[in-house]
């Protein structure tokens, strides 16, 4: 089975802080993403990495920034938190492979509470 | 800009009914259709479907694809009541990139 892991389930941050959200996944997957989800909104892309050191822009990356130094795991950054990122932020995971890379496997997610 | 629209929002059906959840796509490149159920945590695939006309099965839930008029839908039959969770629809198109629909909320009472 495929295991997505991240750091927290829940966090609580102060409006400036830097946050990191963590995930890790076990099943040697090339591509990595980040999402945050939102009533009403649906799942929108942050970023995405399809290799290591490898990163590019989703739909809505402003605010922040991405990690990849090592195939499994793939870092989210908030540089200072703001109330507006108060979210549920999901990591996923894919393989490169032919017929089965659209196929993502999923975190448990992170609460992100900013105050 | 792609886009992919759901519905309905919501619905409550009683256990034993049939339910038909609806997707609609537009996705430069469009490469495959995708639908996840989520319950309280993090959406869990149930189909891919990248051919029109060929239905997937899988238990009660069911699957088709009509690429032509960029839809597609989910049938549940017999509902019970694990199945209430949020059913996600996504479009794939061009690399790496995955547009989700907003869900549908479907409740299940006894």
């Amino acid at each position: 089975d495929v295991k997505v892991t991240q750091s927290s389930r829940y966090l609580v941050k102060r409006t400036g802080e830097k946050v990191f959200l963590e995930c890790v996944q076990d099943m040697d997957h090339e591509n990595m993403f980040w999402y945050r989800q939102d009533p009403g909104l649906g799942l929108r892309l942050i970023y995405f990495s399809y290799d290591v050191k490898m990163k590019e822009k989703g739909d809505i990356p402003e605010g922040y920034s991405v990690s990849r130094e090592k195939k499994e795991r793939f870092s989210l950054i908030l540089e200072s938190a703001s109330t507006n990122q108060t979210s549920m932020y999901l990591c996923a995971s894919s393989p490169r492979l032919a017929g089965a890379k659209d196929t993502q496997y999923f975190g448990p997610g992170t609460r992100l509470t900013v105050l | 800009e792609d886009k992919v629209v759901q519905s309905p929002l919501s619905l409550v059906v009683h256990e034993g009914d049939t339910v038909t959840l609806n997707c609609s796509y537009e996705v430069t490149n469009f490469r495959s259709l995708l639908w996840y159920k989520q319950e309280k945590k993090a959406p869990t695939f149930l189909f891919m479907l990248t051919s029109s006309g060929i239905e997937k099965k899988s238990g009660r839930l069911s699957s088709i694809l009509d690429k032509k008029e960029l839809f597609s839908i989910l049938n549940i039959t017999a509902t019970q009541t694990g199945d209430s969770a949020v059913y996600l629809c996504a479009g794939s198109g061009g690399y790496q990139k995955v547009t989700f629909g907003t869900g549908t909320k479907l409740q299940v009472i006894p």
